[in-house]
């Protein structure tokens, strides 16, 4: 059964801690993606890669960072330095081969910090 | 940098009327995606369009993408309440690899 699979559902940090959501993906797709959305409001890009061992900023990198060490896997964390990180994390991916651009997500994130 | 805008940000339906949902790109776009999200859900690819002027059905769902390649519509005929959600354009730049969302249509049905 292919897909992509985040975890946890639910993830409560306290503030001034850092944390790593977890995004995997058995589609064999080369490039992922990870957004952020807030409250009735639409997706924001943090970071994606289309390749591994390669990744590019995103409109709002800061205070995040992700590694690309397997195609399958591209995780982010939530570092201290990201001034509201309470928020719904949705990770992507996309086949980069083929003739439409549409992106698969997982299931989210929702991380609380208080 | 690039932005696109949807409107409405609220659609209040009755069942069985017909609406349109628009999306406004800042620049112009190689194609456009639309995404529909259910509540406590992800989002769900629905259609592609890549086409100046293009059309393309699904059911009840009417996609457009204007002439200029900056603009898109979605219209819903008879709308029932299995269209409950949030409804995302997003746009993808000729030379770019990334996608631009729109900040959706929240769609609620009165039964």
């Amino acid at each position: 059964d292919g897909g992509i699979t985040q975890s946890p559902k639910y993830l409560f940090r306290k503030e001034g801690q850092n944390v790593t959501l977890s995004c995997e993906q058995n589609l064999n797709h080369d490039a992922m993606y990870w957004y952020r959305q807030d409250p009735g409001q639409g997706l924001r890009l943090i970071y994606y890669s289309q390749i591994v061992n390669d990744f590019q900023k995103g409109d709002i990198a800061e205070g995040y960072s992700v590694s690309r060490e397997k195609k399958e896997s591209f995780p982010l964390t939530v570092t201290s330095a990201q001034k509201n990180p309470t928020a719904f994390y949705l990770c992507a991916s996309k086949n980069t081969r083929g003739r439409v651009d549409e992106q698969y997500f997982g299931p989210g994130t929702r991380l609380t910090v208080t | 940098g690039q932005q696109v805008m949807q409107i409405p940000q609220y659609q209040h339906v009755q069942e069985g009327e017909d609406f349109t949902t628009y999306c406004n790109s800042s620049t112009t776009l190689s194609n456009i995606q639309w995404y529909k999200q259910r509540p406590g859900g992800h989002p769900v690819f629905l259609i592609q369009l890549v086409k100046s002027g293009e059309v393309k059905k699904q059911k009840r769902l009417t996609f457009q993408f204007g002439e200029a390649k900056k603009n898109s519509s979605l219209h819903i005929t008879a709308t029932q309440t299995t269209d409950v959600g949030t409804y995302f354009c997003a746009g993808h730049e000729a030379a770019g690899n990334k996608l631009t969302f729109g900040g959706g249509t929240r769609v609620l049905v009165k039964p």
